[in-house]
């Protein structure tokens, strides 16, 4: 059974640092990963998919890389801004012959930028 | 421009009275997905369509049922609310394919009294 992990669970950084949020998986039989973020009592905005052929994408001030064989992605957020406070959550696709059959996710880094 | 839309987005709903979620997309997808998010934890995947095809987890309880009567409107039907119910329940879409992006809803957050 799928697990994933995100550590650390809750941060908080001063206004324009740079970070990272990590997110480990115990099954690398994955079709994709994706980074999602979370506004308190919202739905989910995804931020970057990235294919597991794939070893990084970037988007703006975000990017992700995947290590497939060592089950692990990492989120990097450059020069933090308050608005990017929010929960950032890793989910992976689950793998079977139709590929559609949902994500496993991690519980999220709760993060929290100070201005 | 939203997507995927959730209706409402916030009920309230007695112990034991039957409640619906509905979801609509307009983004053609061909799958619909169902979550459970309860309070600081993973989101739960409780079921999906592909298609008109049903497919439920292993490990969602009874109460819980699904109906999409088109491509465009999936609906999420507890029968019998219990306190442990209460969660922010997200509606998901994709084109099914194997490298597919998740687009969400905004949730419909439940809560039982």
């Amino acid at each position: 059974k799928q697990e994933v992990t995100q550590i650390p669970a809750a941060l908080s950084v001063p206004e324009g640092e740079n970070l990272v949020l990590n997110c480990s998986f115990t099954d690398s039989a994955i079709y994709n990963l994706q980074w999602f973020r979370q506004d308190p009592g919202k739905g989910l905005t995804s931020l970057l998919l990235i294919q597991s052929s794939q070893r990084e994408q970037t988007s703006g001030r975000l990017n992700a890389s995947l290590d497939k064989s060592s089950g692990r992605s990492t989120l990097y957020i450059a020069a933090s801004q308050p608005g990017d406070s929010a929960t950032y959550l890793c989910a992976v696709s689950r793998r079977s012959g139709g590929g559609a059959d949902g994500l496993t996710f991690g519980k999220g880094t709760h993060l929290i930028i100070q201005p | 421009d939203a997507m995927v839309i959730q209706n409402p987005r916030y009920q309230v709903t007695q112990f034991g009275k039957p409640v619906t979620l509905s979801c609509s997309q307009t983004l053609n997808h061909n799958v619909m997905y169902w979550y459970q998010q309860k309070s600081s934890q993973a989101p739960k995947l409780l079921f999906h369509y592909y298609d008109k095809d049903f497919n439920n987890e292993a490990d969602t309880p009874d109460n819980f049922q699904s109906r999409r009567p088109n491509t465009s409107f999936c609906f999420l039907d507890i029968r019998s609310p219990g306190l442990g119910d209460a969660a922010m329940y997200l509606c998901a879409t994709s084109t099914g394919t194997a490298n597919t992006e998740a687009f969400f809803g905004q949730g419909t957050r439940l809560t039982v009294v």
